[in-house]
């Protein structure tokens, strides 16, 4: 499967704890973005990268959350000390290029994972 | 201000009928593109269609087609010949300018009756 790769699809933390999620983007792709639904909502964006680098966190909670992309492996997202509102679904999605005539700029979303806080 | 506003919570449409989910949206930037996604009960966001802001045609891709006012700064997703699959989430969302990252509407809950 050459799609985004996103882990743990569910995962289960009490109050207090760290979570750990996981984005491996598609194939050639260098651009990563963090999403986070709460239920019967929309993606609220979180967090741009590329390799190494943060472009963008501006969706980002000031404390508690950050994420890497480092040059080689997987994109984290950590949040620790979660608290039970950081219970939602968080999507990781990949894109080639920056958007120009031959690309639309079009992301491409993993399959999401479901972080309950208890 | 709301980027991407759909107005639509819910929608209950009979299968075979055509349906119109309705999107407008803000900005100032003259270079923007246009998505709409997907998301069934199973929880992927999957894409559908595109239009960019200087695009002269209504995007088409098989069932879908984009009903772009750009006066009205409408995007409204046309699905033709409805069927039980259709039912899902649907989310429109906006890119500005040179901007990476999508802003996404509220979502409008589709449901295709038999």
């Amino acid at each position: 499967n050459a799609g985004v790769m996103q882990n743990p699809r569910h995962l289960v933390r009490r109050r207090g704890q760290e979570a750990r999620l996981r984005c491996s983007p598609m194939k050639g792709h260098s651009h990563v973005y963090w999403y986070r639904q709460l239920p019967e909502e929309g993606l609220k964006f979180m967090v741009y990268l590329q390799k190494e680098n943060i472009i963008d966190e501006s969706g980002m909670p000031k404390e508690r959350f950050s994420a890497e992309f480092p040059k080689e492996g997987p994109s984290i997202l950590r949040i620790q000390q979660v608290v039970r509102g950081d219970s939602a679904a968080y999507f990781c999605a990949s894109s080639p290029l920056l958007p120009g005539t031959a690309n639309t700029g079009e992301l491409f979303f993993g399959e999401g994972s479901r972080l309950t806080v208890l | 201000a709301q980027k991407i506003t759909q107005t639509q919570p819910g929608m209950f449409v009979q299968e075979k009928e055509a349906v119109t989910l309705d999107c407008t949206y803000d900005t100032s930037d003259p270079s923007y593109g246009l998505f709409w996604y997907k998301q069934p009960s199973s929880g992927e966001m999957i894409f559908l269609i595109y239009q960019g802001s200087y695009d002269q045609q209504n995007a088409t891709e098989g069932r879908y087609s984009l009903n772009f006012q750009k006066a009205r700064k409408s995007a409204n997703l046309v699905i033709s010949a409805s069927q039980l699959g259709d039912s899902a989430m649907y989310f429109c969302a906006m890119r500005e300018g040179r901007a990476q990252k999508l802003v996404f509407g509220q979502g409008t809950r589709l449901t295709i009756n038999p």
